[in-house]
């Protein structure tokens, strides 16, 4: 079983929709979350990270948590083609350092 | 200049040569990383280093070598490379090994190896 999870996608949403990122983990005590939002030849740039169970909101972004289900998403509102990249979900694992544990992403395509 | 800065942003090297990659961070960050990313597959740690020290080693071949001479500049070292070595190799840093802020990353490294 892969520790980090995500559909490869690519998910498609038209503009002004809502979309909606998906990530699962293996490891139950694993502590914090985090969102990157990766374009096609650029490095990956951190939109939000979670600590807790339930919602965290930023601007357009919201992060869900449920550690019962293992679970963490990523809420996109209003949709713009510039959202259009792939996010990867990190996971950090429990003990010692700060090594992050990433998924192969999900690419979103936003579509006019 | 700010943030992490990756040099070369592109390398192409023969399977006998020597190169090295530099990443440099203008954070005071504490903690640096050197992750590998290739095509359908999630970034994979390779090495980290706290404040010049490696404490971590993730299995990686020794034709990959790392330096770190100091908390603001870290090295990776390539020697006789093979051809499934061709990824981009992204340098990270964070303020420490203990914050839960995530990483900071570099533009990358674009590696070809012929």
């Amino acid at each position: 079983q892969k520790e980090v999870e995500q559909n490869s996608g690519p998910l498609s949403v038209p503009e002004g929709a809502i979309a909606s990122l998906n990530c699962t983990y293996s490891d139950r005590g694993s502590q914090s979350f985090f969102w990157y939002r990766q374009y096609s030849g650029k490095s990956p740039e951190l939109i939000m990270f979670i600590y807790s169970n339930g919602d965290k909101e930023d601007g357009r972004f919201t992060a869900q948590l449920n550690k019962a289900s293992q679970y963490v998403s990523l809420l996109i509102r209003d949709s713009q083609p510039s959202d259009s990249a792939t996010y990867l979900c990190a996971v950090r694992l429990p003990g010692g350092g700060n090594k992050l544990t990433f998924g192969t992403g999900t690419q979103l395509k936003v579509e006019l | 200049e700010t943030g992490v800065t990756q040099t070369p942003r592109h390398l192409v090297m023969g399977m006998t040569n020597k190169k090295s990659l530099k990443c440099e961070q203008h954070l005071g960050h504490n903690a640096m990383y050197w992750y590998k990313q290739s095509a359908k597959k999630p970034l994979e740690l390779m090495f980290v280093y706290s404040l010049e020290e490696r404490v971590e080693n993730n299995s990686v071949p020794s034709r990959f070598s790392p330096e770190c001479p100091n908390s603001s500049h870290l090295f990776l070292h390539l020697h006789t490379l093979q051809p499934e070595d061709s990824a981009l190799y992204l340098c990270a840093s964070s303020q420490d090994l203990t914050q839960n802020y995530g990483y900071t990353f570099g533009s990358g490294t674009r590696l070809t190896v012929v």
